[in-house]
């Protein structure tokens, strides 16, 4: 079974500080991973994705983050942290479901979320 | 193009009533996943429907129960609520759920479902 685990479940940054957070997997296929951003009152909204492309994958608002295959990781960096990026953030794993028809892909698996404050 | 939608935002219930969910998903997406978040246990996976066949189910009791129609949008059900149950319930589309991975195909959440059992 797959596994995602976010190393800390807060991360505090001041306004224009690099933000890193941080993403290990586990998995028995080769991984598709996902990075989705959480605003409060709202449901998840895509950041990026990792599709064995590019090692290094570029995402919406400035949000990038690297597969490195030797360290299962895929942690999110952004340069430069604005105060719009305030919320919380997970990391994902593609969780490939079998069933009499074949392959499904409809499931995720999760990490606990890391909530990123950004002080002015 | 329309996100995903799902109905009602908020519902407030008591123990032992049921409650049924509605999603929309986008036009043109065909799979359908549903989804339970809470604070202790996080993002759970519920279930996964295509072409409305049940293609996945998560660890949840059979008082779960979810269905899609043919035209893709999607309901979940669940029954004898438990104080357990609040939780926000979110759905999410995406093009594919099929044989041969599709890595552009990733899962679009709507802004979910407040369920409040009390």
């Amino acid at each position: 079974a797959q596994s995602v685990t976010q190393l800390g479940s807060h991360v505090s940054v001041s306004e224009g500080a690099l933000v890193l957070l941080r993403c290990n997997y586990s998995s028995s296929v080769p991984p598709y991973l996902f990075w989705y951003v959480q605003y409060p009152n709202q449901g998840l909204q895509l950041l990026l994705k990792y599709t064995s492309a590019a090692t290094l994958v570029k995402g919406i608002n400035g949000f990038e983050a690297e597969f490195k295959k030797s360290e299962t990781s895929f942690h999110l960096t952004k340069p430069s942290a604005h105060m719009s990026d305030a919320a919380e953030y997970f990391c994902a794993v593609s969780d490939p479901g079998v069933y009499a028809g074949g392959t499904s892909y409809g499931k995720l698996t999760f990490g606990q979320g890391t909530i990123l404050t950004v002080h002015p | 193009k329309a996100g995903v939608t799902q109905t009602p935002r908020y519902l407030i219930k008591t123990r032992g009533q049921q409650v049924t969910l509605s999603c929309s998903p986008i036009s043109g997406h065909r799979s359908v996943s549903w989804y339970q978040q809470t604070p202790g246990q996080g993002l759970q996976f519920l279930f996964e429907y295509f072409s409305e066949t049940q293609r996945n189910k998560g660890n949840f009791p059979g008082r779960f129960s979810g269905r899609q129609f043919s035209n893709s949008r999607s309901e979940m059900n669940v029954s004898t609520l438990e104080l357990g149950d609040s939780a926000l319930y979110l759905c999410a589309s995406s093009l594919k759920s099929l044989r041969g991975r599709d890595p552009n195909s990733p899962l679009h959440f709507g802004n979910g479902t407040r369920l409040t059992v009390t």
